[in-house]
């Protein structure tokens, strides 16, 4: 059973890093072809495809971002992370990360930017 | 990059009603390899997204039947063969043929 679970500061204040957690089992991702994505939600709106690493350790960047954005995965293949420094409201969301080509999501992790 | 126009915006149904969704794309989504990735996912309240349709027309394991996907190059639809209570939700497309993937505006469904 893949499952996939985000975690994050819930609040944090303009200019600051950004760092969330997506911890994940039921796939490996050594596997060959395997991907984790970072999607964000504002809400009451669309999706935004934010970054995406896989299983050889190439890192995929949108570029409207990509200047902000770090993605990177632990030794162990078990989890993936994302940094966005210098946030500001505009980033406040909901993170989601999701395996494959959107395959399995998480539950998604609140973030909200505020002085 | 890529932008996925989804119509309509909202769609009102009775329970048992035929309902489509289109999804157009700004470039054709068909990629060298000869695959095409254009998903579907549909997003109830207060859940995530989840993958009903890949590779335009493939369903998702568990997915009801009724759903289905059809289209090639720019043009693409979602049906839904007699939409039940736990349909509801927004619906959107999502392209992963052309770097950086992007997804539709969506489409809400709700009850007539």
């Amino acid at each position: 059973q893949v499952t996939l679970k985000e975690s994050g500061p819930g609040m944090l204040q303009p200019s600051k890093t950004l760092s969330l957690t997506c911890s994940f089992s039921g796939f490996s991702l050594s596997t060959s072809g395997m991907v984790v994505s970072w999607i964000r939600q504002p809400s009451g709106k669309s999706l935004e495809w934010l970054a995406a690493i896989d299983w050889d350790g190439d890192k995929y960047y949108n570029p409207s971002l990509k200047s902000r954005l770090t993605v990177s995965k632990d030794t162990s293949n078990t989890q993936v992370f994302l940094k966005i420094t210098s946030v500001d409201t505009a980033d406040t969301a909901t993170y989601y990360c999701a395996q494959g080509f959107f395959d399995y999501w998480g539950q998604g992790v609140m973030v909200t930017v505020s002085s | 990059d890529v932008v996925l126009t989804q119509t309509p915006p909202t769609l009102s149904a009775t329970i048992g009603q035929s309902v489509s969704i289109s999804c157009r794309s700004s470039q054709s989504l068909l990629h060298s390899n000869g695959n095409t990735y254009l998903n579907w996912l549909l997003q109830r309240p207060g859940q995530p997204p989840q993958l009903l349709i890949y590779l335009v027309s493939r369903l998702e394991s568990g997915v009801p039947n009724r759903f289905s996907g059809s289209g090639s190059g720019t043009d693409f639809t979602l049906k839904i063969s007699g939409v039940e209570a736990e349909d509801l939700g927004v619906y959107y497309c999502v392209q992963s043929t052309h770097a950086p993937w992007t997804f539709g505006g969506g489409t809400k469904l709700e009850l007539k």
